[in-house]
């Protein structure tokens, strides 16, 4: 079965710098890999989504990349914000049943220190 | 747009009781609904899937006539912990796509459920 791995420590980094999150699975290349925010006591709020032929999408300071090579994802924050800080989820795609279903990793929190 | 409801945000009953949770999506229509549950410091599980006026699908280990899922209309979904168990305080999270194909699930703000 899939198993994701995200970083459980904590991320602490100071304003303005960038902050890069890890995404590792082991099994198979998911066709398309999402990473999502959850502030506490939220429920997950979709940030970007990126497909197993692309390497590389941007949305305003956010970056994602995909290495299908490595089974690997690494989310990017450039210029960190204070109100960045929050936990951040990668989730894969598999089909079970007819339907698209997500599996997602336990989140790496990030902490931006003003 | 695509935003997704829970109903309550909180509840706390007393073992043995059943809970009623309730998810809309408010400004879509949702062919296909997801309930997951989270414990602290934990990932999503996905508990069940289902789709518009059909049974739901429940992952292994989850036990359907202990969560009972009612997809009534493409607006709504409701969840209900029967005969609930300090074990089962967690935090509830649905979602919503539009097709069994979307991709991107829109989620709501999760229920917490504490069972005294």
């Amino acid at each position: 079965s899939q198993k994701i791995e995200q970083n459980s420590e904590a991320l602490n980094i100071q304003e303005g710098k960038t902050a890069t999150l890890t995404c590792n699975y082991t099994n198979y290349s998911p066709a398309y890999l999402q990473w999502y925010r959850q502030d506490p006591g939220r429920g997950p709020v979709f940030l970007l989504l990126i497909r197993e032929n692309e390497k590389e999408k941007r949305k305003e300071r956010l970056k994602v990349t995909f290495d299908t090579t490595l089974k690997q994802s690494l989310f990017h924050i450039t210029a960190s914000q204070p109100a960045d800080s929050a936990t951040y989820l990668c989730a894969l795609d598999y089909i079970s049943g007819g339907y698209n279903k997500l599996i997602f990793g336990a989140g790496t929190r990030l902490a931006v220190h003003p | 747009g695509a935003v997704v409801s829970q109903h309550p945000s909180w509840v706390i009953c007393k073992s043995g009781t059943s809970v009623k949770i309730e998810c809309r999506s408010l400004d879509f229509q949702a062919t296909t609904m997801f309930w997951y549950r989270q414990f602290p410091k934990q990932s999503l599980m996905l508990m069940a899937t289902s789709n518009e006026g059909s049974k739901a699908t429940y992952e292994q280990g989850v036990e359907k006539d202990k969560f009972l899922i009612n997809h009534a209309s493409l607006t709504l979904s409701t969840l209900t912990v029967t005969s609930a168990h300090p074990e089962d305080s967690s935090f509830y999270i649905c979602s919503a796509s539009e097709s069994v194909y979307q991709e991107t699930q829109y989620f709501g703000p999760g229920t917490r459920l504490l069972v005294l």
